[in-house]
């Protein structure tokens, strides 16, 4: 059975940094490339970011890009996801995604970024 | 960027009856493999997403046969045909052809 185990998430100030990770079971890690959505209290889903197998490549949304950095240890069967430089904007249920068509979601982590 | 445009916002509907969403994109989603990946998901009250659909009219495992995707291009549907109970919550297109990905803005299934 697919597992997606989200954590991590916090009560942040403005500007400041959390990073999350997403521990993975059930599958072949390494094999799959995986994604983070976010999303916000009482909205929509949206797509945070994207990466590729062995990490060589990696994607991100517009309003993440140059302060979100994702990465991947497929020694540990984890995904994790960097939050630098953080905004009210920001404050989001975070949902790690395995591949890039988001075939199963994880229960999802809450940041929140206030002061 | 792509942008996804769905409807209608809201759908009220009977029990029992079917109840189509609309889903349009902005650009083709065919990929250059000839795939086309439109995805759907459904939301339930205080659950994660679940895929039910994956390009354009693929059921994922588990997901009730009352569930159908259709459509090619850039207009898609999603068509439960029989809506339940269970069915309740926000339904989400998302292209998964071209980066950065995108989602629609969602659609809430209520019972009348």
């Amino acid at each position: 059975e697919v597992q997606l185990l989200e954590s991590g998430g916090d009560l942040v100030q403005p500007g400041g940094s959390v990073r999350l990770s997403c521990a993975a079971s059930g599958f072949t890690f390494s094999s799959y490339a995986m994604s983070w959505v976010r999303q916000a209290p009482g909205k929509g889903l949206e797509w945070v970011s994207a990466i590729t197998t062995t990490g060589s490549n990696t994607y991100y949304a517009a309003s993440v890009k140059g302060r979100f950095t994702i990465s991947r240890d497929n020694s540990k069967n984890t995904l994790y996801l960097q939050m630098n430089s953080l905004r009210a904007e920001d404050t989001a249920v975070y949902y790690c995604a395995k591949t890039a068509q988001h075939e199963y979601w994880g229960q999802g982590t809450l940041v929140t970024v206030s002061s | 960027d792509v942008v996804m445009t769905q409807s209608p916002l809201s759908l009220p509907v009977t029990l029992g009856q079917p109840a189509s969403i609309s889903c349009r994109s902005s650009q083709s989603l065919v990929y250059s493999d000839g795939n086309t990946y439109l995805n759907w998901f459904q939301q339930r009250p205080g659950q994660s997403p679940r895929r039910l659909i994956y390009k354009v009219s693929n059921r994922d495992s588990g997901v009730p046969d009352r569930f159908s995707g259709s459509g090619s291009g850039t207009d898609f549907t999603l068509t439960i045909s029989r809506v339940e109970a269970e069915d309740v919550g926000v339904y989400y297109c998302m292209q998964g052809t071209h980066w950065p990905r995108v989602f629609g803005g969602g659609t809430k299934v209520e019972i009348k």
